[in-house]
């Protein structure tokens, strides 16, 4: 079972630049989420989604776009990279209802804005 | 505003010495209460859900209790493998649901 899958794990972009985050979960869940993680912050919410064609804002969406085109996929934009935006990123997904509500996460994707 | 505050920060044990982890919460509506661990370099891994206040679950020397304000993650006789920084998260209702993270707390385990 693959679980969450996040691409890529590394990535180093120079101020300015874009990119995309790719979230992939093959567990048929509604939600999905997109956190980041810096020292002493712990990890913040940037954006969710309850379904597919559905976004919300998180904690910290300022600097990011995200799309779920697919029930599977959940996409992160960043449209014009600022080192502040250096961070470890992940990416969840869960159940809607029911009795598991746990979130699942991927393995991170390690982002360094120069 | 949601909140989740766990405590301590960090913890320091010696093989064997068993200790608890706190996480308080302040929530509009819970619909579940979640330990993850996480080892360095690692996304979260996850442990337990407890959804209402008397619930309790384990697994191996890991113990986790509820409260109406309050969970608990009792550590009995730990391992030096048990060193990780262990996040408590809420998800909440009323509208958005979100999944809320603490801070987590690093325990370290010394043989």
């Amino acid at each position: 079972n693959a679980g969450v899958t996040q691409t890529p794990k590394f990535r180093v972009l120079k101020t300015g630049q874009s990119m995309t985050l790719l979230c992939a979960q093959d567990m048929n869940h509604e939600y999905m989420y997109w956190y980041r993680q810096d020292p002493g912050m712990g990890l913040r919410l940037i954006h969710y989604s309850v379904g597919e064609g559905t976004t919300a804002k998180g904690e910290v969406p300022d600097g990011y776009n995200v799309s779920r085109l697919k029930k599977q996929n959940f996409l992160l934009g960043l449209e014009s990279a600022a080192p502040s935006q250096t961070s470890v990123y992940f990416c969840a997904s869960s159940y809607r209802w029911g009795q598991r509500l746990e979130a699942f996460f991927g393995q991170g994707t390690r982002l360094t804005v120069v | 505003e949601d909140q989740v505050t766990q405590s301590p920060e960090a913890l320091r044990l010696q093989e064997g010495e068993s200790s608890s982890l706190n996480c308080s919460y302040t929530v509009s509506g819970l619909r579940g209460l979640f330990w993850y661990r996480q080892d360095p370099g690692k996304g979260p891994e996850f442990l337990f859900t407890l959804y209402s206040a008397g619930e309790e679950k384990e697994k191996e020397r890991l113990k986790a209790t509820l409260t109406k304000k309050e969970s608990f993650l009792h550590i009995t006789a730990p391992k030096p493998e048990d060193s990780a920084t262990y996040l408590c998260a809420v998800r909440t209702q009323g509208g958005s649901e979100k999944l809320v993270f603490g801070k987590g707390t690093k325990l370290t385990v010394n043989p």
